[in-house]
């Protein structure tokens, strides 16, 4: 099993860019997750889904958008990239029921300029 | 408002010695808790979690306690070795919460051989 994958690790986008944070789980998890971290700061949660078809926004969901087609993927869309989204962005999953492990993907470093 | 708060930033200890990481919460629905280590250019990884109706969890050399009177939990690692040295999230779930964790801002561990 890879577990769950990112890609791209590293982006520089330009300010008003826009790009897909792509996030693969071959765990058959149900529940998936995005989440950033900011220096020294814990990672905070963006958008969740608990099945494909189902997503809800977390703490911090401005300026991103998230879909579930598949149990396996949950890409993560920035429209118009802006300073304040530069951050280290983790990918998780978790099988529906306890516990509440939760399994995280290599992240992928974005700096937006 | 940080519902997990993790007060030290970064913690020194020898090798072989004991440590000690800290963790207080502020929302008393927290039914779950949870340590992640991360490594750098790494995802977290789990390591060790406790339900509230215990007030101490033991893995090899790491064991987990809860006081939920003081809602403080602390994770004790003894002996230290060297691989120990990542920074550690304290994290915490409430019911029916569909399995949202929220993470402290961490404390990095550096084992001094």
């Amino acid at each position: 099993n890879a577990g769950v994958t990112q890609t791209p690790k590293f982006r520089i986008l330009k300010i008003g860019q826009s790009m897909t944070l792509q996030c693969a789980q071959d765990m058959n998890h149900n529940y998936m997750y995005w989440y950033r971290q900011d220096p020294g700061m814990g990672l905070k949660l963006i958008y969740y889904s608990v099945g494909a078809g189902i997503t809800d926004k977390g703490e911090v969901p401005n300026g991103y958008n998230v879909s579930r087609s598949t149990t396996e993927d949950f890409p993560l869309r920035l429209e118009l990239a802006a300073p304040s989204q530069t951050s280290v962005y983790f990918c998780a999953s978790s099988y529906s029921g306890a516990p509440y492990e939760q399994y995280f993907g290599p992240g992928t470093r974005l700096t937006v300029t | 408002d940080q519902q997990v708060k993790q007060n030290s930033p970064s913690l020194s200890v020898q090798e072989g010695r004991i440590s000690i990481l800290n963790c207080d919460y502020t929302n008393s629905m927290f039914d779950y808790f949870l340590w992640y280590k991360k490594y750098p250019a790494e995802g977290p990884t789990f390591l060790i979690s406790i339900s509230s109706i215990k007030d101490k969890n033991e893995d090899g050399r790491f064991t987990v306690f809860l006081n939920k009177s003081a809602k403080h939990l602390s994770l004790h690692i003894v002996p230290s070795q060297p691989g120990d040295s990542a920074v550690y999230f304290c994290a915490a779930s409430a019911p029916f919460g569909n399995e949202k964790l929220t993470f402290g801002t961490g404390t990095r561990l550096t084992i001094i051989p």
